[in-house]
Parts: structure tokens; C-alpha cells; sequence
């Protein structure tokens, strides 16, 4: 069955800090990926997606993520982060059962 | 669009007692989840429709858990009775269910004493 994989459970940056946070899930073929945002108190939005095309997917509030289906990752990055963008960051791929396989969540807290 | 609307936002009862959480999903979606989210568990998938037929309800706590959805605009989760281990936000999420993208509710805390 497909699984997903985030690394790091806490990041801690400083603002203006440039993040990179992992995604990896466990089995290829054709993949819909996502990145999903979860603020302090609110519930998910999406950030960004990936069905198709080019493998460099830009979302909102400046987040971007790079799709390498060689390496099975869907990396999350943002070149400064922001205070605001403290929050809880989840990776999610679409399985052959048309269900959303969740990544346990990367809790971001920038200190600014 | 409205988006997924959620019912109540905030539930505190008592052990024992019957909660009932209610969902709108996003109209011309064809699938709705229901989610629950701890910080001990984190984010579970409880149960999923697709065109009204529930598909997937292997992540129902157990037999106190019990979903509906009667049509294509509304579903209940309900749990009878409510233990203080239940307590936790339950969102409510709608689709289509080919793309995998979700729209989440902005959820129902749910506090049991």
C-alpha cells in the first residue's frame, strides 16, 4: 500500500530563513500530489498540486514544490519564510483507491 | 461557493450523551470524508462516500460511530454514546473523488466530559 513519508515532525527557522521540507511516498506510477497547509486553530487548505506537466509546481504565498518521480519525492520549499507562515504543513498522494494518503505533518515555527 | 459547511463549530456534552455533527459538502462534488484530528493521532480518516455510498469506513473508531449521507448535499456523523476519549476536531471534507483534491470544512471541536 502507498505511504507517505515526511522527515522532520518540527522545524524551527527564523524569519527570512529559506525552507525546504521532505515528502517521500513509497511507490510510483502515476501520482497526484499535494501539499496541504494547516494554520494555528484552522483547518487544511490546499497550497499546491501536482497531476501533471512540469514537475515544478509554484502554490500559494510563495511555496513551491519539485516533483522527482526518480527519487519519489514532492519536496515543499519557500526561498524567505514569513512569521505567518507558522503552521503545520501536511504532504498528501492521491492511491489507486482515489483515498488521500497523509504524511504525518510538519509542524513549521518561525520565530521572528 | 459557500464551500463544505460544517455544523455545529464547537460541541461541549456530557459522557453518555448522543452528538450528532453535520456537513454540506461543496455542491457538484461527488465524494465526502469525514476526518478526525488529535495530537496524540493526528489527522484519521474515519469514513468516505462516494456518490452518497459509503466506500470506506474502516477508520469508524467502533460501533458507537456511525455515519449517513442521505443525498448528495448533506451527511451526519454521529456517536452514541460519547466517551471523553472522542473529544477532538472532526473536519468534514467533499471532492471529486478522480482528482483527489480536498476541501475541508473548518470543522467541529467536540469536547465530551
Amino acid at each position: 500500500a502507498q505511504s507517505v513519508s515526511q522527515h522532520n515532525h518540527h522545524v524551527i527557522l527564523s524569519e527570512a530563513a529559506s525552507l525546504e521540507l521532505g515528502c517521500n511516498y513509497s511507490y510510483g506510477g502515476t501520482v497526484n500530489l499535494f501539499w496541504y497547509v494547516q494554520y494555528p486553530g484552522q483547518h487544511l487548505q490546499l497550497l499546491l498540486k501536482y497531476f501533471s506537466g512540469d514537475p515544478l509546481v509554484k502554490g500559494i504565498k510563495g511555496f513551491e514544490a519539485e516533483f522527482i518521480k526518480s527519487k519519489f519525492s514532492f519536496n515543499l520549499r519557500k526561498p524567505s519564510v514569513q512569521w505567518s507562515d507558522t503552521a503545520e504543513y501536511f504532504c498528501a498522494v492521491k492511491d489507486s483507491n482515489y483515498q488521500l494518503i497523509w504524511g504525518a505533518g510538519t509542524k513549521l515555527i518561525i520565530k521572528p | 461557493d459557500a464551500g463544505v459547511i460544517q455544523s455545529p463549530r464547537h460541541e461541549v456534552t456530557e459522557m453518555g450523551q448522543e452528538v450528532t455533527l453535520r456537513c454540506k459538502p461543496i455542491s457538484g462534488h461527488n465524494s465526502l470524508f469525514w476526518y478526525r484530528q488529535t495530537m496524540m493521532r493526528g489527522l484519521e480518516l474515519l469514513i468516505y462516500f462516494n456518490n452518497n455510498v459509503p466506500i470506506d469506513d474502516s477508520g469508524m473508531p467502533e460501533d458507537r460511530f456511525s455515519a449517513k449521507m442521505p443525498n448528495a448535499s448533506f451527511s451526519t456523523l454521529k456517536i452514541q454514546p460519547s466517551e471523553p476519549r472522542d473529544s477532538a476536531v472532526y473536519f468534514c471534507a467533499s471532492s471529486f473523488l478522480q482528482t483527489g483534491e480536498l476541501f475541508f470544512g473548518e470543522g467541529s471541536r467536540l469536547t465530551v466530559l
